[in-house]
């Protein structure tokens, strides 16, 4: 059971636009920046999103996220079926002094 | 060109000991706090621990007392000492640099990932 609660799968078309949730608590989310990755098994996660709302660069601006209060949620726009992929969310825990993850929420194109 | 390369994994008996290497290169190691995170069969990522540049270390409960986390600035290599290890312990390894300063809230350049087996 992971603190930060996300959906297991979403899915949808080549060119639509799906959303990931990524629901926390006072903790978590509420208090720190909130982090995105991509991840495909067995090959190195890659940061998507930090401080809830920035992408590093080289990042495409398809991809965006956002917070509000204990929850956040990333955007994808334009959707490419190279966008399948593993997204988790991320971010430090006040109460447990650690970094705490999201379940993992696997994106089917 | 920032390079994160892991190494140490293998297969180990429960109850074994293993020690993971994290070479660092591009950046400068001892300004950054650093991180193991880890992925097992059909699951999500985990976090394990993490070390600050000042050498304050955290750990994920599940590894508490068993796992240590240490780095060697001279050599820009980080290390996660496995003790008592368990089967659930097997799982893909991670390394990763930290960008926010030692808070934790992200994690930039990843490795690649090195293979724990924990079996009989």
């Amino acid at each position: 059971q992971s603190v930060l609660t996300q959906p297991p799968s979403v899915s949808a078309a080549p060119g639509q636009k799906v959303s990931i949730s990524c629901s926390g608590s006072s903790s978590n989310i509420g208090n720190n920046y909130v982090s995105w990755y991509q991840h495909l098994p067995g090959t190195a996660p890659k940061l998507l999103i930090y401080d809830n709302n920035k992408r590093p660069s080289g990042i495409p601006d398809r991809f965006s996220g956002s917070k509000s209060g204990t929850s956040a949620t990333l955007v994808i726009t334009g959707l490419q079926t190279g966008d399948e992929a593993d997204y988790y969310c991320g971010t430090w825990d006040r109460s447990l002094s650690g970094v705490v993850f999201g379940g993992g929420t696997n994106l089917a194109v | 060109e920032v390079q994160l390369l892991e190494s140490g994994g293998g297969l180990v008996q429960p109850g074994g000991s293993l020690r993971l290497s994290c070479a660092a290169s591009g950046f400068i190691f001892s300004s950054q706090a650093m991180t193991w995170a880890r992925q097992a069969p059909g699951k999500g990522l985990e976090w394990v621990s993490a070390i600050n540049s000042d050498g304050t270390t955290y750990y994920a409960n599940s590894v508490k007392g068993r796992f240590t986390i240490s780095r060697d600035n001279s050599k820009n290599t980080l290390f996660l000492q496995m003790n008592s290890l368990r089967a659930e312990d097997t799982a893909i390894y991670y390394c990763a640099k930290d960008e926010t300063g030692g808070r934790l809230e992200y994690f930039d350049y990843w490795g690649q990932g090195n293979l724990v087996t924990v079996s009989s």
